[in-house]
Order: structure tokens, then C-alpha cells, then sequence
């Protein structure tokens, strides 16, 4: 156990939806990535929120967004989606955004039908 | 752009040792790690190494580092079939506060009886 919860564990759905997934952090991790798992693209990178901002962007889609609340929580948004979005979304955490080690919470697998 | 490349699949003899192959091409990375991910499960970070040393051993595992030839290497010794999962290989950019990991596809490792 990683100490990274995520809800839900899995969540299907019909295309032009919207869905929110969410990710709690270790205590005391003031980072949060987020990370697209699919069978054709593999693990990708999304986005990092650091203490609430944003702090690096990947191949994040613009019907994605994504917010880190005070609490360092954080919320992956997507929206209009489609059948290509069925993945596992995985979020990481890590104390700081420098030189440590991320770890990985359980993933949301999301289906969208 | 970063690309980190993996071959796909592994097979060997349960107390044999096992070795998986990571090349990657971006110079500036910062650290590279090994997480491993058993089948409807998360991503376990395993090691990791920092990107000026050659080697690192935590007991089973040794992580050996080219950075000359940007190949990276873990070697299970002793391999056992717990040990019967996924393992991506993955290199960090930083840039400030920025962070990034970047994963390779992934070898399926099977262990034999």
C-alpha cells in the first residue's frame, strides 16, 4: 500500500460524458501527477499540481482539466469523452517536486461505452 | 523528445537470474527508476538510481547505469515467480519545479516453475 487512494475504482460510462476522478496523497506529499495507462499509447504523463499549482503539463487532451485543492487533494476532470479515453488513470505523489521519488496509487479504471 | 524503450517480453527459470534492458535518449534526465505492476494493480516503485552514479544494489535487485550509451539495467538475482509482473523502466526531467517521468512500454516478465 502506497498511501495514494484513489476514487473511484472503476467507472463506466457513455461517450460525450463527464467524469471527475479523485486522488488523495501520502500525509505530508505536497505533489500530485496524474498519468494515462492505455493499451496503445502505454503510460503517459498528464499533469503535476504542487501545492495547489499547476507545475508541469504533458500530453494532457483540452477536455482534460485538473485542480489540487488546499487539502492536497486533487481531481482529474474529463469531459466530452470518448471511446479512446478508456484507460487507467493513475495518480502519483511525492513530497516535493524536486529530486523524490513518486508513488503511485491504485489507478481508476474508466470505461467508456 | 524523450523516448524510452523496452523490449516487450521476458521468460526465465524460477531461482535463475533475470535482466531487463532500458535505453533511453534524453542526456538531461535526472533520475531513472524501475516500478513493477502485477496484473489489476498499481505501479510499486522497486529502485531507483540517480543519474551520476553506475550502480546500485538493494538486495535482490541491481540497477546498472550507462549513461554514456543512455542503457539502463535491472538484474533480479534469484528470480522467483512472485516476481511474475510488468516492470517499466522510467526517466525523470526536471526542470525548477517541474517534473516529469517518462516510461518505457514495459517488459512482461514470466517466471517458469
Amino acid at each position: 500500500d502506497s498511501g495514494v487512494t484513489q476514487t473511484p475504482k472503476h467507472l463506466i460510462t457513455a461517450t460525450g460524458q463527464r467524469v471527475t476522478l479523485r486522488c488523495s496523497p501520502r500525509s505530508g506529499d505536497l505533489s500530485v501527477y496524474w498519468y494515462q495507462q492505455s493499451l496503445d499509447q502505454g503510460l503517459q504523463f498528464l499533469i503535476q499540481y504542487y501545492n495547489g499549482e499547476e507545475r508541469a503539463k504533458g500530453n494532457i487532451l483540452e477536455r482534460f482539466s485538473a485542480q489540487q485543492f488546499p487539502d492536497l487533494h486533487s481531481e482529474l476532470n474529463l469531459s466530452s469523452l470518448e471511446l479512446g479515453d478508456s484507460a487507467l488513470y493513475f495518480c502519483a505523489s511525492s513530497l516535493s517536486p524536486g529530486a523524490d521519488t513518486q508513488y503511485f496509487g491504485p489507478g481508476t479504471r474508466l470505461t467508456v461505452l | 523528445g524523450e523516448d524510452v524503450e523496452q523490449s516487450l517480453f521476458l521468460s526465465v527459470r524460477e531461482g535463475d537470474s533475470s535482466v531487463i534492458n532500458c535505453t533511453y535518449t534524453d542526456s538531461s534526465s535526472t533520475y531513472l527508476y524501475w516500478y513493477k505492476q502485477e496484473p489489476g494493480a498499481g505501479l510499486q516503485l522497486l529502485t531507483y538510481i540517480f543519474s551520476n552514479m553506475d550502480m546500485k544494489q538493494d538486495q535482490r535487485l541491481t540497477v546498472l547505469l550507462n549513461k554514456k550509451d543512455k542503457h539502463l539495467s535491472l538484474r533480479i538475482a534469484d528470480t522467483q515467480t512472485g516476481d511474475s509482473a510488468i516492470y517499466f523502466c522510467a526517466e525523470e526531467i526536471s526542470s525548477g519545479s517541474a517534473r516529469q517521468l517518462t516510461f518505457g512500454s514495459g517488459t512482461q516478465l514470466t517466471v517458469l516453475p
